[in-house]
């Protein structure tokens, strides 16, 4: 069962242009989402995050949406760098349930790849 | 800068053997997981830990188990490894539990067993 979905396993874009990262989700009890990036050989590292009392969360070139409603949220990188080119990783965790909350559900990744 | 150092880049190990896999962080973080990263799987969680000497199930425990007697250090240890145990062993920690508490990860260590 999984309940974070990225269902484009790779996309490519040109350099300058927007790179625009999917995310579906099947919990609602999640409340927090976050956005990793990896390079090959190295760790996950986070680059943004959002929780569910927002809507929008924007960092330099990154900017996260959340839509509840649609249980979705997106990553948008504008404009797009080659330094962009990596694996995008979407996690989400129920802070706010009393669960489990120390765990972090992540999707499987979406290959970023920006042409010069 | 949070560090998240693991003591192997790279292992090779044959089936049956005993394999133990070191994670150190030097933040003082609460929290430290062990993940495993495959292709067209993504990232599954295997134990965690939230204090010293505490652990807990992830999604995939079978086969593993775990060690946190100090604070900084967390061991993942494979009992007796199988070829499907071949994966990237990626290290976390984090500070809390909530908002504003990424995890953050080790460059990993790519445990091949034959």
């Amino acid at each position: 069962d999984q309940q974070v979905k990225q269902n484009s396993p790779s996309l490519s874009v040109q350099e300058g242009r927007i790179s625009i990262l999917n995310c579906d989700y099947t919990n609602s009890m999640f409340d927090y989402f976050l956005w990793y990036k990896k390079y090959p050989a190295e760790g996950p590292t986070f680059l943004i995050s959002i929780s569910s009392i927002k809507d929008k969360n924007e960092d330099g070139r990154f900017t996260v949406f959340l839509n509840k409603s649609a249980k979705h949220l997106s990553l948008h990188i504008v404009p797009s760098q080659p330094g962009d080119s990596a694996v995008y990783f979407c996690a989400a965790s129920a802070v706010r349930s009393g669960g489990s909350n120390y765990k972090l559900t992540f999707g499987k990744g979406t290959l970023l790849t920006v042409n010069p | 800068d949070v560090k998240v150092t693991q003591s192997s880049r790279y292992l090779v190990k044959r089936t049956g053997e005993k394999v133990f896999l070191e994670c150190v962080q030097d933040m003082d973080h609460e929290n430290m997981f062990w993940y495993r990263q495959d292709p067209g799987l993504g990232l599954r969680l295997i134990y965690f830990s939230y204090d010293v000497k505490m652990k807990e199930k992830g999604d995939i425990p079978e086969g593993y188990s775990v060690s946190r007697e100090k604070k900084e250090r967390f061991s993942l240890i494979l009992e007796s490894a199988s070829t499907n145990q071949t994966s990237m062993y990626l290290c976390a920690s984090s500070l809390g539990v909530g908002y504003n508490s990424p995890l953050h990860f080790g460059n990993g260590t790519r445990l091949t067993v034959t």
